[in-house]
């Protein structure tokens, strides 16, 4: 199975800051036969299921705004949201859908 | 507007059985592939399992603590989503939720759709 890791477990950053998470899987989760990594970044807020905020390890999703940006290939990826603002504050994961078991890492929980 | 709503959870004594219920509407049920994710209280996210489409032969994958355990199985008449979990123990206690994926095939397993997750309780 591949396991996925974040640091920090949990982060602090002022309002307008930058927060950076970042995921290192087990093994590359690069597909060479298109050039992506199978790498997705959610945003969970308290009483709710995640949102979807990123996949292909940088490809925004709709609606999301573009202070979110991930970043990295292979084996290591990064979250960044600049700027921070208050309703930022959840908890992060990334997940890796190169191979079945799909698998979350544990997650970063940023405040304010 | 893309939806998945959940039904049953609640509480169980360890060993007994439960049926967690999911129903999409929006989209084309029979072309997605189905998946669905735990969360014990004040933990993370769990993966533990997902159903391919008909065209994909239905087949399902679960993750190792449930796989003898639960099965997951699809209506795609009802547009239906069913997780039988049997011999439960306390450890299965946790918000379930059925997600999907919306963006096309190589996208199945980017979850963008999910239910509003039920509560199981294992406790005598």
């Amino acid at each position: 199975d591949i396991v996925t890791t974040q640091s920090p477990d949990s982060l602090t950053v002022s309002l307008g800051e930058r927060a950076t998470i970042n995921c290192r899987s087990s093994q590359s989760l690069l597909y060479t036969s298109d050039n992506r990594n199978y790498l997705a970044w959610y945003q969970q807020k308290p009483g709710q299921p995640p949102k979807l905020l990123i996949y292909w390890a940088s490809t925004r999703e709709s609606g999301v705004p573009d202070r979110f940006s991930g970043s990295g290939s292979g084996t290591d990826f990064t979250l960044t949201i600049t700027s921070l603002q208050a309703e930022d504050v959840a908890v992060y994961y990334c997940q890796q859908y190169y191979g079945i078991p799909i698998t979350f890492a544990q997650g970063t929980r940023l405040e304010i | 507007e893309e939806q998945l709503v959940q039904s049953g959870g609640g509480l169980v004594e360890p060993g007994r059985s439960l049926r967690l219920s999911c129903v999409g509407s929006g989209f084309i049920f029979s072309d997605v592939w189905l998946t669905w994710v735990r969360q014990a209280p004040g933990k993370g996210l769990e993966w533990i399992g997902l159903i391919k489409s008909i065209a994909n032969g239905a087949t399902t994958h679960l993750a190792a603590p449930v796989k003898d355990r639960f099965s997951i199985s699809r209506d795609d008449s009802k547009n239906l989503l069913s997780l039988q979990m049997d011999s439960l123990k306390p450890d299965d206690t946790a918000v379930y939720y059925c997600a999907t994926g919306l963006k096309g095939s190589r996208l199945r397993n980017t979850l963008d759709s999910w239910g509003q997750g039920t509560l199981v309780t294992v406790s005598s």
